[in-house]
């Protein structure tokens, strides 16, 4: 069954602590896996798109990693106003004009 | 800001009330989707459209009619609504290119309340 599971629920980081959030997924024909933040009572904000293995990307304090089971979002000295929950989704060959989300990370950040 | 804009923000509705929701992009996307999304819980798909055709609807509830009148909007029609259907309605789209589509989109939602 096509899955798409992140991990850690939720995170809890002391301001500049970094850490990293995980995305695997279990699909056939991976098409595009994308990162976005969502802030509470708002719509995803998208971050980054990879295609293939060994694909990064890197946005200020994030960067995104790709692997062919899994998917890293690297936070490197995180501040308070990253706190949100990031999400992971993936299109892939099955049903290539959807986007399936996984269930997110929450993350907090202490100052 | 976001360049996809979802009107009403907020919307309460009772069970026997015909409502819409509302979103519009300019930035040329030729793909457009909506989703729900309950509380503490990731967005799910319900229907896409894709140049102005719908292409998937994934076993919504007839009492959800979606209407693509033209590539820039997309509407949501809401007729004899239950409880359990409030949550945060999201509006998304994307390029199209070659059959297969990019990254999604979204506006900021509607939030919707059926009591």
């Amino acid at each position: 069954e096509d899955q798409v599971t992140q991990s850690p629920e939720a995170l809890r980081l002391q301001e500049g602590e970094s850490s990293s959030l995980n995305c695997s997924y279990t699909v056939s024909g991976l098409r595009g896996l994308f990162w976005y933040r969502q802030d509470p009572g708002k719509g995803p904000e998208f971050l980054f798109t990879l295609y293939s293995a060994g694909e990064e990307k890197e946005k200020e304090r994030l960067k995104a990693t790709l692997t062919k089971k899994e998917s890293f979002l690297h936070i490197t000295a995180p501040k308070p106003e990253d706190s949100a929950t990031y999400l992971c989704a993936v299109r892939y060959s099955g049903g290539y004009q959807k986007v399936t989300f996984g269930t997110g990370t929450k993350l907090q950040v202490i100052p | 800001d976001t360049e996809v804009t979802q009107t009403p923000k907020h919307l309460v509705m009772g069970m026997t009330n015909k409502k819409s929701l509302k979103c519009e992009q300019h930035m040329g996307h030729r793909a457009m989707y909506w989703y729900k999304q309950k509380a503490k819980k990731p967005p799910e798909l319900m229907f896409v459209y894709s140049y102005e055709k719908l292409s998937i609807n994934e076993s919504v509830p007839s009492r959800f009619s979606p209407e693509c009148p033209n590539s820039s909007l997309l509407n949501l029609h809401l007729h004899a609504l239950q409880p359990e259907d409030s949550a945060l309605y999201l509006c998304a789209s994307s390029h199209v290119s070659g059959g297969s589509t990019g990254e999604l989109f979204f506006g900021e939602g509607s939030r919707l309340t059926v009591l």
